[in-house]
């Protein structure tokens, strides 16, 4: 069974810092997403990652692959208040979409 | 583009009843849908995968008799919990692909109350 795992689970840093979302997973994967989930809502994509050494940027959130490590990263630069929210990366293999436990960030002005 | 919408947002029932969710493609034809319950600050569980005109595949531990899935259209798909109890209240979510594209579009998800 593929296993996605998240860490930290919970995140609390202040606004101008900068942190980073580790999410491993346990077997070979075709793409790596990651998506942000506010509080009483669904899931808002934020990047879709398609092979090994992939980075994207979007404003303060910088996604990266290590297919060989089995490793993708979100990095949040100076943080703000609206980026309070939980991350989930989802791996994708088939036809099947395998989600990580999240991190529950919170930014503290 | 490539909106998903689901219907009903909220919905309230007693223990016992069955309740249908309904998940559309607004505009694209969605060969895959796929089904996820969220229980609170938890992560997504993959419930059932369906192909339109197939049967819908099921995760281990997902009772098939008890969520019933019908993917009978290329627009739409439904989520049945039959004899719903306490146990089942949560947050559904759909979401859905078409061909053999990479991304999926997540439906706005349901809550489910059972009393």
């Amino acid at each position: 069974e593929l296993k996605v795992e998240q860490n930290p689970l919970f995140l609390s840093m202040q606004e101008g810092k900068n942190y980073t979302i580790y999410c491993n997973y346990s077997t070979t994967s075709d793409r790596l997403y990651w998506y942000r989930q506010d509080p009483g809502k669904s899931l808002e994509s934020l990047f879709v990652l398609l092979s090994n050494g992939a980075v994207k940027q979007e404003g303060r959130l910088m996604a990266s692959l290590d297919t060989k490590a089995r490793l993708s990263t979100l990095h949040i630069t100076a943080a703000v208040h609206d980026l309070s929210a939980t991350y989930f990366c989802a791996v994708n293999t088939g036809n099947q979409f395998y989600f990580g436990t999240g991190t529950s960030l919170t930014v503290i002005p | 583009g490539a909106v998903v919408s689901q219907h009903p947002s909220w919905v309230i029932c007693k223990s016992g009843t069955s309740v249908k969710i309904e998940c559309r493609s607004l505009d694209f034809q969605a060969t895959t849908m796929f089904w996820y319950r969220q229980f609170p600050k938890q992560s997504l569980m993959l419930m059932a995968t369906s192909n339109e005109g197939s049967k819908a595949t099921y995760e281990q531990g997902v009772e098939k008799d008890k969520f019933l899935i019908n993917h009978a259209s290329l627009t739409l798909s439904t989520l049945t919990v039959t004899s719903a109890h306490p146990e089942d209240s949560s947050f559904y979510i759909c979401s859905a692909r078409h061909g053999y594209s990479y991304e999926q579009y997540f439906g706005p998800g349901t809550r489910l109350t059972v009393t």
